[in-house]
């Protein structure tokens, strides 16, 4: 069983461009978690959905930040126009209904430059 | 607001040693994970506990309910342990994570 995957695992952006991230959870599993991980510093949630859901987006800044989970395919976190500032680490989880553990995914690197 | 607190935030020790990382949180909650980052930047899902204690091979998670509490114990320390150990807990479905402790083992 794959675990979660994320691409790409390496992006690099210029500012004011777009960034697009995908993760596609663990076989079965059909909740994903989106975290970031700023240079030293924590992880920090960022947002929680279902299939075709978003069911938490507390973490998630207001402007410029998107994500969806469609009914096929990745789980995709959108960032437009870009600043240096998102420069981070990006990782993705999924678990499976009802079921607490949370497997990760290797991460995205974004610079942005 | 939950507040996690971990310490030491970094901690080197010589291989074979017992190690010991804390973990505080500030409110109640269902479920504490200690999580491992690897230098690469990989994680990885330790234990997830609600009470008492775990065991997975010289790992040992344990978690006080009551003083809000956990610790994540490795014996006989190796060099291959070095990494991040961040405890997390949890809030609804998201995690609140502590800062990390940087843990070096040397030869």
């Amino acid at each position: 069983n794959a675990g979660v995957m994320q691409n790409p695992r390496h992006l690099v952006r210029r500012r004011g461009q777009e960034a697009r991230l995908r993760c596609s959870p663990m076989k079965g599993h059909s909740h994903v978690y989106w975290y970031r991980q700023l240079p030293e510093e924590g992880l920090k949630f960022m947002v929680y959905l279902q299939k075709e859901n978003i069911i938490d987006e507390s973490g998630m800044p207001k402007e410029r930040f998107s994500a969806e989970f469609p009914k096929e395919g990745p789980s995709i976190l959108r960032i437009q126009q870009v600043v240096r500032g998102d420069s981070a680490a990006y990782f993705c989880a999924s678990s499976l209904f009802g079921q607490e553990t949370q497997y990760f995914g290797p991460g995205t690197r974004l610079l942005v430059l | 607001k939950n507040e996690v607190e971990q310490s030491p935030q970094n901690l080197t020790a010589q291989e074979g040693e017992f190690i010991t990382i804390n973990c505080s949180y500030s409110v109640g909650i269902s479920a504490l994970h200690w999580l491992q980052q690897h230098p690469g930047g990989g994680i990885v899902s330790l234990f997830m506990l609600s009470s008492g204690k775990k065991k997975h091979g010289r790992l040992i998670a344990t978690i006080n309910i009551q003083e809000k509490h956990s610790s994540l114990h490795i014996t006989a320390s190796h060099p291959r342990d070095s990494a991040v150990y961040i405890c997390a807990t949890r809030e609804a479905q998201k995690l609140v994570f502590g800062q990390g402790t940087r843990l070096t083992i040397n030869p």
